[in-house]
């Protein structure tokens, strides 16, 4: 079975980087797209970028040059970077599986992993 | 972006009735839309995918329509495990966005 879990610090400082795991078991990350969704307090979701089976990557333009999704198949891993955070980016952080080899929507999901930026 | 604006934010039914959400999308969509279900404290579910496609082993009871810019979930025979938020996410055009969510409750 496909199963996704999001790892890293829960309480970050604003203007620092946020660093995201997500381990995937089941399911090699060299087959499919993976992809970061956070979720907001008050429950708006944003998708944040993706990482494909190959390795390239696309991101949200609302982002900017803030993003970085990564990754390490040696131990089928992926990673989210998130610099110069704010206060507005306390969320919730969802990684995910497209469900093919084309990046539309998601099959399996973690369970999220809360992130607090605070002082 | 696209913008979709789902409805209801929230929704009380009981055992046995039928439940429709609906999401606008602000653009044409032309069925690039998925339907999700979250429980708490659970991780999202695929639902529905292209509109009107149901994920394998999701109940028949889960249904998806629409098209252009209207699109609709329907739970026919409400069952206590349906109680979850569910939510609607366009993959038509960069960036995908999502619905703002439906949380289901049993009245």
């Amino acid at each position: 079975e496909v199963q996704l879990q999001e790892s890293g610090p829960g309480l970050v400082k604003p203007s620092q980087s946020l660093s995201l795991t997500c381990s995937v078991t089941g399911y090699s990350i060299t087959s499919n797209y993976w992809g970061w969704i956070r979720k907001f307090p008050g429950n708006k979701m944003e998708w944040m970028g993706y990482i494909s089976y190959s390795g390239s990557t696309s991101y949200n333009p609302s982002l900017k040059s803030r993003i970085s999704i990564t990754r390490d198949t040696s131990k089928n891993q992926f990673f989210l970077q998130l610099n110069s955070v704010t206060t507005e980016d306390t969320a919730t952080y969802y990684c995910a599986r497209y469900i093919s080899t084309v990046p539309y929507y998601f099959d399996y999901w973690g369970q999220g992993v809360m992130v607090t930026v605070s002082s | 972006d696209i913008q979709m604006t789902q409805s209801p934010a929230s929704l009380s039914a009981s055992l046995g009735e039928t439940v429709t959400i609906e999401c606008r999308a602000s653009e044409d969509i032309y069925n690039g839309l998925a339907w999700y279900q979250q429980k708490p404290g659970k991780s999202p579910q695929l639902l529905i995918y292209n509109a009107n496609s149901l994920h394998t082993g999701v109940p028949s009871r889960f249904s998806g329509s629409g098209s252009g810019t209207q699109y609709s979930l329907k739970i026919n025979s409400l069952q206590s495990e349906d109680v979850a938020s569910y939510f609607c996410q366009q993959y038509y055009d960069y960036p995908w966005t999502f619905g703002g969510g439906t949380k289901l409750e049993l009245k």
